[in-house]
């Protein structure tokens, strides 16, 4: 099982600085890596796929970077709606695994 | 608009069984794998299960083998999860995921609402 890791848990950040997130596998994954975010009762929103293409609709503030084990999200600026936790998961292999979340909060 | 519908959660006593469902709309469904992924409360994302479109290739978590069987009915477009014996750490929200690709392992594009299993005496 590739197990992924997501530093820091918390980061705290004042609207329109950057955030930088980061998310390390335990073996490779090549490109199969995604990022979601998550707010307060709701589901997982897809942010990245790919390691670094957007999904449909997402804002491009928002970009993804890395390959094999090492990964970045980054938000360029932040906005009061990007305050969530956000999530890797690598896809490479089955078991689909995700991180332990990293939460964006307001500093 | 791609659509799931996630029902069939409850509240279960240790060693129950439930049957969750997963309503299906706006893509191909026969085409695609189907995941269930959970979420413990206040605790991160794990893939639970997934099913190829054709109903022949299962996946399970290590946690749930043998007690999880999840199955699909393509010409209703919904995908179920049997869940027997139960145990207190099943307690999550339970979400079914499309995937973004129609092949291979993939990231997903979109989650239903989840549905709450609560496995409490």
């Amino acid at each position: 099982e590739k197990v992924m890791t997501q530093s820091p848990a918390t980061l705290s950040v004042s609207p329109g600085e950057r955030a930088t997130l980061s998310c390390r596998a335990s073996q490779s994954v090549g490109s199969s890596l995604a990022w979601y975010q998550q707010k307060p009762g709701q589901a997982p929103r897809l942010l990245i796929y790919g390691a670094s293409t957007r999904a449909t609709g997402i804002p491009d503030r928002f970009s993804g970077s890395g390959s094999g084990t090492e990964f970045t999200l980054t938000i360029s600026s932040l906005q009061s709606e990007d305050f969530a936790v956000y999530y890797c998961q690598q896809y490479n292999n089955w078991p689909l695994t995700f991180g332990g979340g990293t939460k964006v909060e307001i500093k | 608009e791609v659509q799931l519908l996630e029902s069939g959660g409850g509240l279960v006593q240790p060693g129950g069984s439930l049957r969750l469902s997963c309503a299906a709309s706006g893509f191909t469904f026969s085409n695609y794998a189907m995941t269930w992924v959970r979420q413990a409360p206040g605790k991160g994302l794990e893939g639970v299960s997934t099913l190829s479109g054709s109903g022949r290739s299962t996946y399970y978590a290590d946690s749930v083998k043998g007690r999880f069987t999840i199955s699909r009915d393509n010409s209703a477009n919904t995908v179920y999860l049997q869940m027997n014996s139960l145990r207190v750490e099943d307690t999550a929200i339970y979400y079914c995921a499309k995937p973004r690709g129609a092949s291979g392992w993939e990231s997903a594009d979109y989650w239903g609402q989840g549905t709450l299993v609560t496995v409490s005496s």
